[in-house]
């Protein structure tokens, strides 16, 4: 079992609809969660944090923490086709190491 | 202000030789990380530089991996005797704080390919 699971997709929304992103990880030491979008052939860039149990608006994007069910997930309302890239998971423990998921990879269709 | 930057942006080279990367944090940061990254992969984590704290070294992949942080800013991964298996991009990223609960500012990356 990969220390963080996402979804492999690929996953393909309408523009407009709301695009789902869930990812899965194994240690429970976990303290620090991160959603990092990745364009074709970019660096990873941020999109959202999130330490505390429950939900985190900012702007299209929410970000959901459930520590007790290890499981954090991304929502992107009214998707955009400049949404269309590859979001990773990144799980962090308080040591500071960051293991990051194999990503999925969205597209928004005009 | 500058970015995290890395030389060379790409590298090609044979099976066997040695090859050096570098990475330029951002001044004043703290921690920094090197990755690997396959294509169509996610981020593989090498190692992480805290500080003055011993360097978390536990993603190396093989012996022929090795990685310095000189004066807690530049920093270079060496890869000896490589492999074509070694192909793949290099990222580097850096945080202000230490400790994991920082975000990480990636680099463009060093795109290597052993022939």
């Amino acid at each position: 079992q990969k220390e963080v699971e996402q979804n492999s997709g690929p996953l393909s929304v309408p523009e407009g609809a709301i695009a789902s992103l869930n990812c899965t990880y194994s240690d429970r030491g976990s303290q620090s969660f991160f959603w990092y979008r990745q364009y074709s052939g970019k660096s990873p860039e941020l999109i959202m944090s999130i330490y505390s149990n429950g939900d985190k608006e900012d702007g299209r994007f929410t970000a959901q923490l459930n520590k007790a069910s290890q499981y954090v997930s991304l929502l992107i309302r009214d998707s955009q086709p400049s949404d269309s890239a590859t979001y990773l998971c990144a799980v962090n423990t308080n040591a500071g190491k960051s293991t990051f998921g194999d990503g999925t990879t969205l597209t928004v269709k005009p | 202000g500058a970015g995290v930057s890395q030389s060379p942006s790409n590298k090609v080279t044979e099976k066997g030789k040695d090859v050096e990367l570098r990475c330029d944090p951002i001044s004043g940061h703290t921690a920094l990380y090197w990755y690997r990254q396959s294509l169509g992969q996610g981020l593989e984590f090498l190692i992480y530089f805290q500080g003055n704290s011993a360097p978390d070294k536990s993603g190396l992949p093989s012996d022929r991996f090795s990685a310095e942080r000189t004066g807690g800013s530049v920093s270079t991964l060496t890869i000896q005797r490589t492999q074509q298996e070694d192909s793949a991009v290099y990222l580097c990223a850096s945080t202000l704080l230490a400790g994991g609960t920082d975000t990480q500012y990636f680099g463009p990356g060093t795109r290597l390919t052993v022939l």
